[in-house]
C-alpha cells in the first residue's frame, strides 16, 4: 500500500511493499528538510535530509523527494519492514526546526 | 558514539509545584533545542540556545524558562505546573549553530498530577 501526495496520519503496509509517506510544510523559505522516525517512547531518530537545491536524496532503502513548488515532501521506504513501523515526522528548518504532523507506519508480516 | 543525554527520564509533579529538566548535548554541539510532545502529538518547538544565547523563542509559556550553560548543558524551568504540562519534553542539539540535522535525546516524561 501506498499513499501518494495527500497526508495521512496512519499507513498500513505489507512486509515487502514500499510505502510512501507525505509530508506539506509551511514556510516557502525553509531551506533545509528531514525525516524523523519515532518509536514508542523514544525520541525521534534522523532518517535522512534534503536541501532546498535539490529534488530528490537516496539512502539506504529510503528516498525523500522534494517538491518546493507545492511545498511537498515525501520520504519512500522501499521494501518495508517489521522494524520500520514507527511514527514518521517531516521537519523543516526556517530558522528553527518545526515538525510537520506525524504518520504512524504500521507494518503486517 | 555519545548521544544527548536528558534527565530525569520520568518525573512526576503536582500542579503549582516547579520542575528542572536538564539537558547535556552532544559533545562539540553548541546548539540546544526543547521541544514538547503530547501525547500523538507532533513535537512542538519551545525554544532553542546558540552558544548560550538564546537563538529563537517558539510556543514556550511564560511560566516556563531555559538556560544554556558555560558547559553548553541546557535547563528547562518549569514553574507553576499545569495538568496541561503533562508531555515527554526532548533536548536536541546539533552543530553550528543550526540548519543541521538534530540530534534527540530519549526525552523526559513529565506527568503533572
Amino acid at each position: 500500500g501506498e499513499s501518494v501526495g495527500l497526508h495521512l496520519p496512519t499507513l498500513s503496509v505489507q512486509e515487502g511493499d514500499n510505502s510512501i509517506i507525505n509530508c506539506a510544510y509551511s514556510n516557502s523559505a525553509s531551506d533545509y528538510f528531514i525525516w524523523y522516525k519515532q518509536e514508542s517512547g523514544k525520541g525521534p531518530q534522523f532518517i535522512i535530509d534534503i536541501r532546498s537545491n535539490m529534488d530528490k536524496r537516496q539512502g539506504q532503502r529510503v528516498t525523500v523527494l522534494l517538491n518546493k513548488t507545492v511545498k511537498h515532501l515525501s520520504l519512500q521506504i522501499a521494501a518495508t519492514q517489521p522494524g520500520d513501523s514507527a511514527v514518521y515526522f517531516c521537519a523543516e528548518w526556517g530558522g528553527d526546526m518545526r515538525f510537520g504532523a506525524g504518520t504512524r507506519l504500521t507494518v503486517k508480516p | 558514539a555519545a548521544g544527548v543525554i536528558q534527565s530525569p527520564r520520568h518525573l512526576i509533579k503536582e500542579k503549582r509545584e516547579t520542575a528542572t529538566l536538564k539537558c547535556y548535548p552532544i559533545p562539540r554541539h553548541d546548539t540546544v533545542y526543547w521541544y514538547q510532545q503530547g501525547p500523538g502529538q507532533d513535537p512542538q518547538f519551545l525554544i532553542s540556545f546558540y552558544e548560550k544565547m538564546q537563538s529563537d523563542k517558539g510556543s514556550i509559556p511564560d511560566r516556563f524558562s531555559a538556560q544554556q550553560f558555560s558547559d553548553y548543558h541546557s535547563e528547562l524551568n518549569m514553574s507553576s505546573l499545569e495538568l496541561g504540562d503533562s508531555a515527554l519534553y526532548f533536548c536536541a542539539s546539533s552543530q553550528t549553530g543550526g540548519n543541521e540535522k538534530l540530534f534527540f535525546g530519549s526525552g523526559t516524561q513529565l506527568s503533572v498530577l
